[in-house]
C-alpha cells in the first residue's frame, strides 16, 4: 500500500498526558498536512510542511501542539497536557507540493484520539 | 432520550436512483475544487476535482458541476449503490505564492442509500 499511513489508529489517554502521532506520506510528495476532525464536522486545517519546513500554522494549533518533519519524510504531531477537548480524529494528508497547483490532497485514515 | 450523532444534512435515496449533493463556497477567487467521500472510521477519499475554467467534469458514475456565478458546486452520482453510502465533502484549495496551502472543507452531506 503506497498511500498515506498513520499510526496509531486509535489512542486513548488520560487528561494531562502527552501523546504523539506519526504520519508517513506518499513517498514522492513534498507537502504534508495535518487536519483535525470532530464528530459531524469537516476536517479543519492545523498545519502543513513543504519538505522539512513548517510553512503555516492555524490558530487552532495551541502552544500545546507541536508538529515536526525533521527529514522531510515522515511527520509527528505531539499534544502535550491533553485536554478532553482534544478528543478528535487527527488526519494527515500529502500532495506533490510546489508547482502542483491543481493536485488533490491524499488523506490517511487518521488517528482517533480519546482523552478521558 | 436524545441521541448524539452527526448533525449533517442527510440525503436518502433509493438504490439505483441518481443523487445530487450540493455545496456552496465562499471565496470567489477559489479556482480548484475537490469532492471527497468519507466512510465511517476512514479518512476522506478523493472522488473528483474541477478547475474554475470548467463548468462540468465527468468521472465514472460521478459528475461535478461548477456555477461560479452563484459560487455553487454539485456532485451527481448516477445509479447509486450501497457502497456509495458515506459523508461527502466539497473542498476548495487555498493558495499562496508557494503553491497549494491546503483545503478548506464545506459542511458534509450524509448520503444514505436505501435498499
Amino acid at each position: 500500500d503506497t498511500g498515506v499511513s498513520q499510526n496509531p489508529r486509535h489512542k486513548i489517554t488520560k487528561r494531562g498526558q502527552n501523546v504523539t502521532f506519526r504520519c508517513d506520506p506518499i513517498s514522492e510528495h513534498n507537502r504534508l498536512y495535518w487536519y483535525r476532525q470532530t464528530l459531524g464536522q469537516g476536517p479543519e486545517f492545523l498545519t502543513y510542511f513543504q519538505n522539512e519546513a513548517q510553512l503555516e500554522k492555524s490558530r487552532l494549533l495551541s502552544d500545546r501542539f507541536s508538529a515536526e518533519r525533521p527529514k522531510g519524510s515522515f511527520s509527528t504531531l505531539e499534544i502535550q497536557r491533553t485536554e478532553q477537548g482534544d478528543s478528535a480524529m487527527y488526519l494527515c494528508a500529502s500532495s506533490p507540493g510546489l508547482g502542483s497547483y491543481n493536485s488533490p490532497l491524499h488523506f490517511g485514515n487518521g488517528t482517533r484520539l480519546t482523552v478521558t | 432520550g436524545e441521541s448524539v450523532g452527526l448533525h449533517l444534512p442527510t440525503l436518502s435515496v433509493q438504490e439505483g436512483d441518481n443523487s445530487i449533493i450540493n455545496c456552496a463556497y465562499s471565496n470567489s477567487a477559489s479556482d480548484y475544487f475537490i469532492w471527497y467521500k468519507q466512510e465511517s472510521g476512514k479518512g476522506p477519499q478523493f472522488i473528483i476535482d474541477i478547475r474554475s475554467n470548467m463548468d462540468k467534469r465527468q468521472g465514472q458514475r460521478v459528475t461535478v458541476l461548477l456555477n461560479k456565478t452563484v459560487k455553487h458546486l454539485s456532485l451527481q452520482i448516477a445509479a447509486t449503490q450501497p457502497g456509495d453510502s458515506a459523508v461527502y465533502f466539497c473542498a476548495e484549495m487555498r493558495y499562496s505564492g508557494g503553491g497549494a496551502d491546503g483545503l478548506t472543507f464545506g459542511k458534509g452531506t450524509h448520503l444514505i442509500i436505501q435498499p
